[in-house]
């Protein structure tokens, strides 16, 4: 099983800053990787797929770099609504599925 | 719309059974492999299961935590996703979504249905 651990586990930033969250891949998976952003009491959404490729209709701030174990989701210039929690997802070896714990953005 | 739209969710005894759909809209679920994930409590997401697509047998995944309990199974004629749950502990209460999954990521969830487990 490949084990997603993110950090840190919460984030507080003010917005317009800018927020660097991380995912560690305990082996290889290529760039088979992605982020899912949650807000409370809704579904997970997609926003980055394959590392770097942002899904349909996210915004430029985000942004997804990375490669073998270690991946990174930057963005750029925080807004209100960017304020979530966000998950990381590999791809590459299934079953099982694995996600990330996860990250707390919370506003400072 | 593309849409997923899951039901079933609600109160059950440990040890009982209850049974999850999931219904698309806005496209066809036929060419699709599909998931169950679900997130307890103030939880991360934990993933359940995966059917494959009729090109691929229908066959199914399980996460360990579930295998031999859980069952997944679809009916493309109807655009619907099922998830048969027995023997419910109540380490299995979790908001339920089904997901569409595509070549590189598990692109489309439903909002979610809530289950339950007490006595």
């Amino acid at each position: 099983e490949i084990v997603l651990t993110q950090s840190p586990a919460t984030l507080s930033l003010s917005p317009g800053e800018r927020a660097t969250l991380s995912c560690r891949a305990s082996q290889s998976i290529s760039n088979k990787l992605g982020w899912y952003q949650q807000k409370p009491g809704q579904a997970p959404r997609l926003l980055i797929y394959d590392t770097s490729n942002r899904a349909t209709g996210i915004p430029a701030r985000f942004s997804g770099s990375g490669s073998g174990t270690d991946f990174t989701l930057t963005i750029s210039s925080l807004q209100p609504e960017d304020f979530a929690v966000y998950y990381c997802h590999q791809r590459a070896s299934w079953p099982p599925v694995t996600f990330g714990g996860g990250t707390k953005v919370e506003i400072k | 719309e593309v849409q997923l739209v899951e039901s079933g969710g609600g109160l059950v005894q440990p040890g009982g059974s209850l049974r999850l759909s999931c219904v698309s809209s806005g496209f066809s679920l036929s060419d699709s492999y599909l998931d169950w994930v679900r997130q307890g409590p103030g939880k991360g997401l934990e993933w359940v299961g995966r059917i494959r697509n009729k090109a691929n047998s229908y066959t199914t995944e399980y996460a360990a935590s579930v295998k031999g309990r859980f069952t997944i199974s679809r009916d493309d004629s109807k655009n619907s996703l099922y998830l048969q749950m027995n023997s419910l502990k109540t380490e299995d209460a979790a908001v339920y979504y089904c997901a569409r999954v595509t070549g590189v990521a598990i692109d489309v969830w439903g909002q979610g249905t809530l289950v339950t487990v007490s006595s």
